[in-house]
């Protein structure tokens, strides 16, 4: 079966720096991509990782290793509007998009 | 990024009436939506993947007979909740997959819309 694993629940202090890991395993792969979720809101889009490596934007970065089924999302210099959930998303062979059960941040002053 | 709009963001009913939402591509055609629900503290369900022109996918367990989907157009893509009941209370959220601009696999998500059926 196809499976995304990530913590359920982290908590974190502003101003820090946090991880949040996925690991995957689907029936072939197409990128992945990680969605920030603020509670009653629709997704929005953070990243999207084809190849192997880490991409990094502004606070943001995610890392991908294919060969591991394994990513991360890295957040800097936490701020306490980042106190979302965060969902990691593999895109599997069917170009459908396989969801993680999301990651609840919770960022302390 | 590409919009992508919902309407109504939210409605309220009661038991056995119809509700239907709308979803549109704003920007770009959208030659793929689909259709997710989020229950409270849940992550997304997939219910159904619709091309334009063609019946929708339904995911096993979502009947495809009380949650009606058309995607007439490349532009709009429409859910239908018939004959809804208090456990068809969720938040209903489509994302919209096209080719313009940006890398195709990505999926556009629009607002949601919240259904509370009484």
């Amino acid at each position: 079966g196809q499976n995304i694993d990530q913590p359920t629940e982290m908590t974190a202090t502003e101003g820090a720096i946090v991880q949040i890991n996925c690991t995957y395993q689907t029936s072939g792969f197409n990128g992945l991509f990680w969605y920030q979720q603020h509670a009653g809101e629709a997704p929005t889009f953070l990243s999207y990782n084809v190849l192997d490596g880490l991409e990094e934007k502004g606070r943001f970065s995610s890392f991908l290793s294919r060969s591991k089924g394994y990513s991360y999302l890295l957040l800097k210099e936490l701020q306490m509007k980042d106190s979302a959930s965060y969902l990691c998303a593999v895109l599997d062979s069917n170009y459908q998009l396989i969801w993680g059960a999301g990651t609840k941040l919770i960022i302390k002053p | 990024g590409a919009v992508v709009s919902q309407h109504p963001s939210w409605v309220i009913c009661k038991s056995g009436t119809s509700v239907k939402i709308e979803c549109r591509s704003l920007d770009f055609q959208a030659t793929t939506m689909f259709w997710y629900r989020q229950f409270p503290k849940q992550s997304l369900m997939l219910m159904a993947t619709s091309n334009e022109g063609s019946k929708a996918t339904y995911e096993q367990g979502v009947e495809k007979d009380k949650f009606l989907i058309n995607h007439a157009s490349l532009t709009l893509s429409t859910l239908t909740v018939t004959s809804a009941h208090p456990e068809d209370s969720s938040f209903y959220i489509c994302s919209a997959r096209g080719t313009s601009g940006g890398d195709s696999s990505e999926q556009f998500f629009g607002p949601g819309t919240r259904l509370t059926v009484l």
